[in-house]
C-alpha cells in the first residue's frame, strides 16, 4: 500500500515551459487535490476533485489545469510556467469531502521555474 | 470566510519540557479542526482530528490538542518533548466546503 505518490520529485523549468504533475492514489479515494506551499503562507489549494471526471477551483487556480481520468490519478498541468510558480506542489487525497475528513498527502515535488 | 491563525512562527523548547503549539480558527458553523506535521522534504502528516465529542483529543507521537469553543482554539500539546518532534506544525479548519491552513510553525526541541 503505496498511499498517495506523486512524479517527478524534482523539476527545473524555463519560462513558457510547460509540465505535467501525475499524482497517484491507491486507497479507492472519491476526493484528491493539488496543493501549493510557499514560505509562511501554509498551503493553498489549487484544484480539486470529487470523482472520476469532476474537477473544481480552488483558491489560486490561475495557470494551472487539472483532469482526473482515472479514480486513481489526479494530474496537474502548468501550460506555460512563470516564475511566480516556483513552489512545492503537495497531491493529497481522502475519503469524505474536504473539509471534514483526514487527508493524506505525497511527498511533494519541488518546482523552480527559471 | 474561515481562517486559522498559528500566532508564533517559531516555538522553541528544551527537551523533556511540556511543549504548546497554539492555534485559534474562526468558521460558520461546527468546526472540523485538525493538526497536521511536516518532516523536511516530506509530505504532511495527519497527527490528530477534532470533529465532536470529548474537548481533548489525543494522537500520534504521544500528542493531544484542546478544543476550547468559546476561545475559538484548539492548541497542540505534549507534555514531554523529543528531539524527534522537531518540524513544521499545520492547524487546519474544515467545514463541508473547505479546508483552510494555517501558516504553520516550526518547533525546535533543543537537546
Amino acid at each position: 500500500n503505496a498511499g498517495v505518490t506523486q512524479t517527478p520529485k524534482f523539476r527545473v523549468l524555463k519560462t513558457g515551459q510547460s509540465m505535467t504533475l501525475l499524482c497517484a492514489q491507491d486507497m479507492n479515494h472519491e476526493y484528491m487535490y493539488w496543493y501549493r506551499q510557499d514560505p509562511g503562507m501554509g498551503l493553498r489549494l489549487i484544484h480539486y476533485s470529487v470523482g472520476e471526471g469532476t474537477t473544481a477551483k480552488g483558491e489560486v487556480p490561475d495557470g494551472y489545469n487539472v483532469s482526473r481520468l482515472k479514480k486513481q490519478n489526479f494530474l496537474l498541468g502548468l501550460e506555460s510556467a512563470a516564475p511566480s510558480q516556483t513552489s512545492v506542489y503537495f497531491c493529497a487525497s481522502s475519503y469524505l469531502r474536504e473539509g471534514t475528513d483526514t487527508q493524506y498527502f505525497g511527498p511533494g515535488t519541488r518546482l523552480t521555474v527559471l | 470566510a474561515q481562517s486559522v491563525a498559528q500566532p508564533e512562527d517559531q516555538v522553541n523548547v528544551a527537551e523533556g519540557n511540556p511543549l504548546t503549539v497554539k492555534c485559534t480558527y474562526s468558521v460558520s458553523g461546527n468546526p472540523y479542526l485538525f493538526w497536521y506535521v511536516q518532516y523536511p522534504n516530506r509530505g504532511l502528516q495527519f497527527l490528530l482530528k477534532y470533529i465532536t465529542g470529548d474537548n481533548l483529543v489525543k494522537g500520534s507521537y504521544g500528542f493531544e490538542a484542546e478544543f476550547n469553543k468559546s476561545q475559538t482554539s484548539f492548541h497542540l500539546k505534549k507534555p514531554s518533548a523529543l528531539v524527534s518532534d522537531s518540524a513544521l506544525y499545520f492547524c487546519a479548519v474544515g467545514s463541508a466546503r473547505q479546508l483552510t491552513f494555517g501558516s504553520g510553525t516550526q518547533l525546535t526541541v533543543l537537546p
